[in-house]
């Protein structure tokens, strides 16, 4: 079963926009984090934010906003005030605590294009 | 402080050939992965390790093998290299668990199987 679902194969948005990528997951260990990463055409992953699953607050870094609706099991990413350089792959993850490994499991992405 | 180094960046090799993907890091960090990324498509774990002289493997390991024999290096095996494997190749490292942390990613590398 998958366990990360991002149901948008690719976005548009207008520069200086606002947009909400969507994450759903599913798990059953109470204590698990989640992440998005940015992959921008030259390849590289980019750590943009985190929220754990006792996090009361929705965690902000910047123009990134985690939207977790626990109940729901979303982790949606917003992105306020779109530029030109936000034009990338976006991969939402999920890490368990069971186990003790440190392992993410990742959706299969959001292609992002921010128009001018 | 380099972070995660991994060598070579590119690479192409015929069906049936070997290599090792090397990865480093200098952040001390206790645990280790190897993931592919398929075109198109997210990481997916082949193989990890949780500390020096550990390893286990991940969701899509078959094909490879890996070593953890310094803490610092985690080296990635391909004995008989087939185009299936072609792939881009990632490295990653993380300090342990309790920390809201990420993982610490290498650049990459790409790899074509003719």
């Amino acid at each position: 079963a998958q366990k990360i679902t991002q149901t948008q194969p690719g976005m548009f948005v207008q520069e200086k926009e606002a947009v909400t990528l969507d994450c759903t997951y599913d798990t059953s260990d109470p204590s698990y984090g989640l992440f998005w990463y940015k992959q921008p055409s030259s390849g590289e992953m980019i750590f943009l934010i985190y929220q754990g699953s006792y996090d009361q607050q929705n965690a902000t870094e910047g123009r990134y906003s985690l939207n977790f609706q626990k109940a729901r099991k979303s982790a949606n990413l917003v992105i306020s005030a779109s530029q030109l350089g936000d034009s990338a792959m976006y991969f939402c993850a999920m890490r368990e605590g069971a186990g003790n490994t440190g392992k993410l499991i990742f959706g299969q992405g959001t292609t992002l294009q921010v128009k001018p | 402080n380099a972070g995660v180094t991994q060598t070579p960046k590119f690479r192409v090799l015929k069906t049936g050939q070997s290599m090792t993907l090397l990865c480093a890091q200098d952040m001390n960090h206790e645990y280790m992965y190897w993931y592919r990324q398929d075109p198109g498509m997210g990481l997916r774990l082949i193989h990890y390790s949780v500390g020096e002289g550990t390893t286990a493997k991940g969701e899509v390991p078959d094909g490879y093998n890996v070593s953890r024999l310094k803490k610092q290096n985690f080296l990635l095996g391909l004995e008989s290299a087939a185009p299936s494997q072609t792939s881009v190749y990632f490295c990653a490292s993380f300090p342990g668990l309790g920390a809201p942390d990420t993982q610490y990613f290498g650049p990459g590398t790409r790899l074509t199987v003719l």
